[in-house]
């Protein structure tokens, strides 16, 4: 059972364009979510998270959406660059509870120059 | 700036063999995790240790086994691998800031059980 889930599972677009990646959760327990980035033969990082009192959270390039009531939200790369080229996971969480991330199914994105 | 050290790179063996993976972190962190990331690059968490306490264990078969010697360290053990063991095994730590936890990964390694 997928407690967190992405799409699409793979995403190509060219450099300069806005590259949409959607994840959604069942678990209204969930208010914590930071997205990872990962590149071909290296671990996960950290790349931008959001919790759940806001709607929108923002660094650089990249920009989470929230919509609580739907139990979604996305990551929008803007001015996306072949550097961006990675596979992106959504994860979740309640924030208090010492609970570990569950981790969505991710979204590679590959952006063509 | 890595912090989280994981060795070997790669390992290759045959089915029924036992084999050892090593994971360090010099961040100073107290929880360290191990992950299984798939051919679909599905994450899977396996194991949890904080502090040299198991706290969490998935479902993971027996034959698999976390070994800590100190915070700081924290190896896999499988003590008869099949061939559904074939994938990235990632270790991380990590740190909570209030409520939110962030995972720092190492780079994994890659197991091939042919």
């Amino acid at each position: 059972q997928q407690q967190v889930r992405q799409s699409p599972q793979s995403l190509t677009v060219w450099e300069g364009e806005t590259a949409i990646l959607n994840c959604s959760y069942e678990n209204s327990a969930f208010d914590y979510f930071p997205w990872y980035q990962q590149f071909p033969g290296e671990g996960p990082a950290l790349l931008i998270s959001i919790l759940s009192v806001s709607d929108k959270k923002e660094d650089g390039r990249f920009t989470i959406f929230f919509n609580k009531r739907e139990k979604k939200l996305s990551l929008h790369i803007a001015d996306s660059q072949p550097g961006d080229s990675a596979t992106y996971f959504c994860a979740a969480t309640p924030y208090q509870g010492g609970r570990a991330l569950i981790f969505g199914t991710g979204t590679t994105v590959s952006v063509s120059p | 700036e890595t912090a989280v050290f994981q060795t070997p790179n790669y390992h290759v063996t045959q089915v029924g063999n036992e084999v050892s993976f090593n994971c360090k972190q010099t961040l100073g962190h107290d929880t360290m995790y191990w992950y299984k990331q798939d051919s679909k690059k599905l994450l899977k968490i396996m194991f949890s240790y904080n502090n040299k306490q198991l706290i969490v264990n998935e479902t993971v078969p027996r034959r698999f086994s976390p070994q800590s010697s100190d915070k700081a360290h924290l190896n896999l053990r499988i003590k008869s691998v099949e061939p559904e063991d074939s994938a990235v095994y990632l270790c991380a730590s990590s740190s909570r800031d209030w409520g939110a936890e962030t995972l720092y990964f190492g780079s994994g390694t890659r197991l091939t059980v042919l």
